[in-house]
């Protein structure tokens, strides 16, 4: 079965502090994405990572992608409100289509 | 802007009715895809088209139907609306090599 964990699935932060998303997958694959989801919006894609080591960096958000470990994991550093929202992870396993973890919401709190 | 565009925006309907909910990209997305979004299921698939013409099921794929006559349009159907059909309902269509898809608005639909 082709699934995709994510944890924690709530996350409750205090700003200026780091934490990590994990995104776990069920078999191979090298094409993972992550995306945003604010409250009542639509997805925005963040990053994209195509292979083993892939790392991909943006203001204070880092992913990385170890596809022998199945694992990917988005990084917050010195966390600011304007983070808050739904990340949601997806996979690729090599049918044209995406399978979505069932999200992390983070909340930042002051 | 990857000009994925969903109407309406929201929508009530009853029990039974007959609903369209329309995709239309500006973009040349060759991929589309539909999904439905409920709390403590994240996004799943209903239905997915890799061109004009072609489609397929995706995970729940069930009391919907979808047709592609037009690459650019990609209208999904609710024959019989049914309360579990509730949801919020995303577009998406996909750019060649990498994969990555982009999402439309969404559209809330609200079955009594």
């Amino acid at each position: 079965e082709l699934k995709v964990e994510q944890n924690p699935l709530f996350l409750s932060m205090q700003e200026g502090k780091n934490y990590t998303i994990y995104c776990n997958y069920s078999t191979t694959s090298d094409r993972l994405y992550w995306y945003r989801q604010d409250p009542g919006k639509s997805l925005e894609s963040l990053f994209v990572l195509l292979s083993n080591g892939a790392v991909k960096q943006e203001g204070r958000l880092m992913a990385s992608l170890d596809t022998k470990a199945r694992l990917s994991t988005l990084h917050i550093t010195a966390a600011v409100h304007d983070l808050s929202a739904t990340y949601f992870c997806a996979v690729n396993f090599g049918n044209e289509k995406l399978t979505f973890g069932t999200g992390t919401r983070l909340t930042i709190i002051p | 802007d990857a000009g994925i565009t969903q109407s309406p925006r929201y929508k009530i309907t009853e029990t039974g009715r007959q609903v369209t909910l329309m995709c239309h990209q500006t973009w040349s997305h060759s991929y589309m895809f539909w999904y439905r979004q409920d709390l403590g299921h994240g996004l799943r698939l209903i239905y997915y088209s890799a061109a004009a013409d072609i489609t397929d099921k995706g995970e729940v794929p069930d009391g919907y139907v979808v047709s592609r006559s037009k690459t650019e349009n990609f209208p999904l159907t609710l024959e019989s609306a049914t309360r579990s059909q509730t949801s919020v309902y995303f577009c998406a269509g996909r750019t060649s090599g990498i994969g990555e898809q982009f999402f439309g608005p969404g559209t809330r639909l609200t079955v009594l």
